[in-house]
C-alpha cells in the first residue's frame, strides 16, 4: 500500500525566515508525489507535483520541494514566509493513477 | 474560467435520511474525483470517474455509498440510511484526463447528520 506521513502536527515560524514542512512517503514503485495548500473556508489547491526529473520542484507562491530518493521525503520549502502563508499544507502520493493518498497535514503558522 | 463547484455548500440532515450532494466539474475534464475529509484528517479517497464510468470506487466504505456521472460531466454522490459518523466535508476534484495530473478541487459540501 502507498502511504504519505507528515511528522509535524504544526510549523511555526517568523516571517521572511525560511521554512520547511515535511513529508515522507512509502511507495511499491515510481512514486508520484504532490502538495496542496488549504486556506480557512476554501478549497484545496494545487502547489506542485514530482513526478520524474529533476529532484528540485519549483510551484506555486515560490514554495519548492526536493525529492529525496534515498530519504524517501519530499519536503516543503520556501525561502522566506510570509504571513500569508499561513495555511493548512497536505502531501500526497498517486495511487496508481487514479486516486490521491494524502498525509494527516500540517499547519504552518507564519508570525509577523 | 469557473473552478469546480459543488452545491450545497452545508447540508443538515436527520439520521436515516437520504442525501444528495452535487458537483460541477471544471469543463472538458474527463476525471472527477469524490473524497470525504473528517476533522483534523486528510481528504480520504471514496471514488473516480473516468467520463461516465467508475473507474475505481475502492474507497466508497459500504453499499449506502453511490455516485454516478451520466453524462460525463456533473456528478452526484448518494448517501441512503445516513449515520452520524457520515458527517464530513465531502470534496469533489476533477482532473484534465486523470492519471498522474493535478486534480482541481472544488470548496466541499459540509454534511451534518444529527
Amino acid at each position: 500500500a502507498q502511504s504519505v506521513a507528515q511528522p509535524e502536527d504544526q510549523v511555526n515560524v517568523a516571517e521572511g525566515n525560511p521554512l520547511t514542512v515535511k513529508c515522507t512517503y512509502s511507495v511499491s514503485g515510481n512514486p508520484y508525489l504532490f502538495w496542496y495548500v488549504q486556506y480557512p473556508n476554501r478549497g484545496l489547491q494545487f502547489l506542485l507535483k514530482y513526478i520524474t526529473g529533476d529532484n528540485l520542484v519549483k510551484g506555486s507562491y515560490g514554495f519548492e520541494a526536493e525529492f529525496n530518493k534515498s530519504q524517501t521525503s519530499f519536503h516543503l520549502k520556501k525561502p522566506s514566509a510570509l504571513v500569508s502563508d499561513s495555511a493548512l499544507y497536505f502531501c500526497a502520493v498517486n495511487q496508481a493513477g487514479t486516486a490521491l493518498i494524502f498525509g494527516k497535514g500540517t499547519t504552518l503558522s507564519v508570525s509577523s | 474560467g469557473a473552478g469546480v463547484s459543488q452545491t450545497p455548500s452545508n447540508k443538515v440532515t436527520e439520521k436515516g435520511k437520504y442525501v444528495e450532494l452535487r458537483c460541477d466539474p471544471i469543463s472538458g475534464h474527463t476525471a472527477l474525483y469524490w473524497y470525504r475529509q473528517s476533522l483534523g484528517q486528510g481528504p480520504e479517497f471514496l471514488i473516480y470517474f473516468q467520463g461516465t464510468g467508475a473507474a475505481d470506487d475502492s474507497g466508497l466504505p459500504n453499499d449506502r455509498f453511490f455516485a454516478v456521472r451520466p453524462e460525463g460531466s456533473v456528478s452526484t454522490l448518494k448517501i441512503q440510511r445516513t449515520e452520524r459518523g457520515d458527517s464530513a466535508v465531502y470534496l469533489c476534484a476533477s482532473s484534465a484526463s486523470g492519471g498522474y495530473n493535478e486534480q482541481f478541487f472544488g470548496p466541499g459540501t459540509r454534511l451534518t447528520v444529527l
